[in-house]
């Protein structure tokens, strides 16, 4: 699978658009954006996912370049609640169906 | 509809004894994933089933195994526990084979070895 990179950490105001960015660099044609989030010690939390087209669903917005080398999550309105770890995750069709979880970006959410 | 679930909450075994973990999917999911997650790192794949078969296995020793039912519930067993074994389990379900079928998370079982 291709190796993500992402800022470690990032501060957002509440009820401001929250946009998390992650390289890709060496992402492969068949290969799916994912992104997860886990909130303190719970199960991650399935969030959207992309193959090159952008996808909006009821929790975020996608956004992949046209070359797919990068991406960006954005939450539109952050809560407090939205504060995570949010991990940006490439996989390959044929790679056991396995996520491979990087370091992710930990989003903190501040009133 | 019910979510990934997850037996026990909490487990607190010593050194040398065995640990047995369990997992049943969302309804209709023939796939189950085992991830451990040690504190203070990343998670990592242990395991996947689907079909009541073993598709694919993380980098972990043998003494952790594991087995899916008819049902597609899954255990996960821990053999000859390790202090650094110590972390939170989770259990993922997915539909079945394809690539880009979504991964849905259960709450996890902390695992503390003393």
């Amino acid at each position: 699978d291709a190796k993500t990179t992402q800022p470690p950490s990032m501060d957002c105001a509440e009820g401001r658009a929250a946009n998390l960015p992650c390289n890709h660099s060496t992402i492969s044609g068949n290969e799916y954006v994912y992104w997860y989030r886990q909130i303190h010690s719970q199960g991650p939390q399935y969030i959207i996912h992309g193959l090159k087209n952008n996808e909006t669903n009821e929790m975020a917005s996608l956004i992949i370049t046209e070359d797919r080398k990068s991406s960006t999550l954005i939450l539109p309105h952050a809560t407090l609640r939205d504060t995570a770890v949010y991990y940006c995750i490439v996989r390959m069709n044929n790679a056991g169906n396995m996520l491979t979880f990087g370091g992710g970006t930990r989003l903190m959410v501040k009133p | 509809e019910a979510g990934v679930t997850q037996s026990p909450t909490h487990l607190i075994k010593t050194r040398g004894q065995q640990a047995t973990l369990r997992c049943s999917p969302i309804s209709g999911h023939t796939s189950v994933y085992w991830y451990q997650q040690a504190l203070g790192l990343g998670l990592q794949f242990l395991l996947w089933y689907d079909e009541g078969e073993e598709r694919n296995r993380g980098n972990f020793p043998p003494r952790f195994s594991g087995r899916q039912f008819p049902n597609y519930s899954s255990e996960l067993n821990v053999n000859a526990l390790e202090l650094e074994d110590s972390a939170l389990y989770l259990c993922a379900s997915s539909l079945g084979l394809a690539a880009y079928n979504e991964q849905f998370f259960g709450p996890g079982t902390r695992l503390t070895v003393l």
